[in-house]
């Protein structure tokens, strides 16, 4: 069984700022984790995953993530907003040996950037 | 940006009506999905199909079809739609089926039924 939990609904920042965005997993295996980005009227475009390897990812954008396992969590962040980067975002886990069809998503943070 | 291009983007229709979705690929991946996202849900997996012909169902089917006769194209059929239904569906790819790759996602088209 696997879940996550995306701790804020809404983060707002002003530009120019850190963002933090929260995410919180519970997996019985070996997870893989997945950062999305996802802009008005738009699919969802990866941003970093995570699948075992380094704990600290870098993504596009400047966008990284560090991965916890003794805290389960798996939080976005990025030194310095950009008007560019509001949007909502989406943390997933899936089973890393298992199939792609057990995606869990994460309800979503919708980050607003602040001129 | 992976070649994934959903249609319609935008469809209204009324109750009791069949829909159809497509999903259209040109990135020959083998594993394609449809989602639906509806606010504080994120996405649940409806369908998924691993091949032409060979397909499966996700968290949230009832009240759906899929088919897949060629390894580029995708449909989605509601056969007697439903104002449950409303909804912004997405298509997905991916290369392998594991767990630990990512998805690529088309632009979502939006459903609504009353």
């Amino acid at each position: 069984a696997q879940s996550v939990t995306q701790l804020d609904s809404h983060v707002s920042v002003s530009e120019g700022t850190p963002v933090l965005l929260r995410c919180n997993y519970s997996s019985s295996y070996s997870p893989s984790l997945f950062w999305y980005v996802q802009h008005p009227n738009k699919g969802l475009q990866l941003l970093l995953k995570y699948t075992s390897a380094a704990t600290l990812v870098k993504g596009i954008n400047g966008f990284e993530a560090e991965f916890k396992k003794s805290e389960t969590s798996f939080h976005l962040t990025k030194p310095s907003a950009h008007m560019s980067d509001a949007a909502e975002y989406f943390c997933v886990v899936s089973r890393s040996s298992g199939s792609a069809r057990q995606l869990t998503f994460g309800s979503g943070t919708q980050l607003t950037v602040l001129p | 940006d992976a070649g994934i291009t959903q249609s319609p983007r935008h469809k209204v229709t009324e109750t009791g009506t069949p829909v159809t979705l497509r999903c259209h690929q040109t990135e020959n991946h083998r594993y394609m999905y449809w989602y639906r996202q509806d606010p504080g849900h994120g996405l649940r997996l409806i369908h998924y199909s691993y091949g032409v012909k060979d397909t499966d169902k996700g968290e949230v089917s009832d009240g759906y079809s899929v088919s897949r006769s060629k390894t580029e194209d995708f449909l989605l059929t509601l056969e007697s739609a439903t104002s449950s239904q409303t909804s912004v569906y997405f298509c997905a790819i991916s290369g392998t089926g594991q767990g630990n790759q990512p998805q690529h996602f088309g632009d979502g088209t939006r459903l609504s039924i009353l």
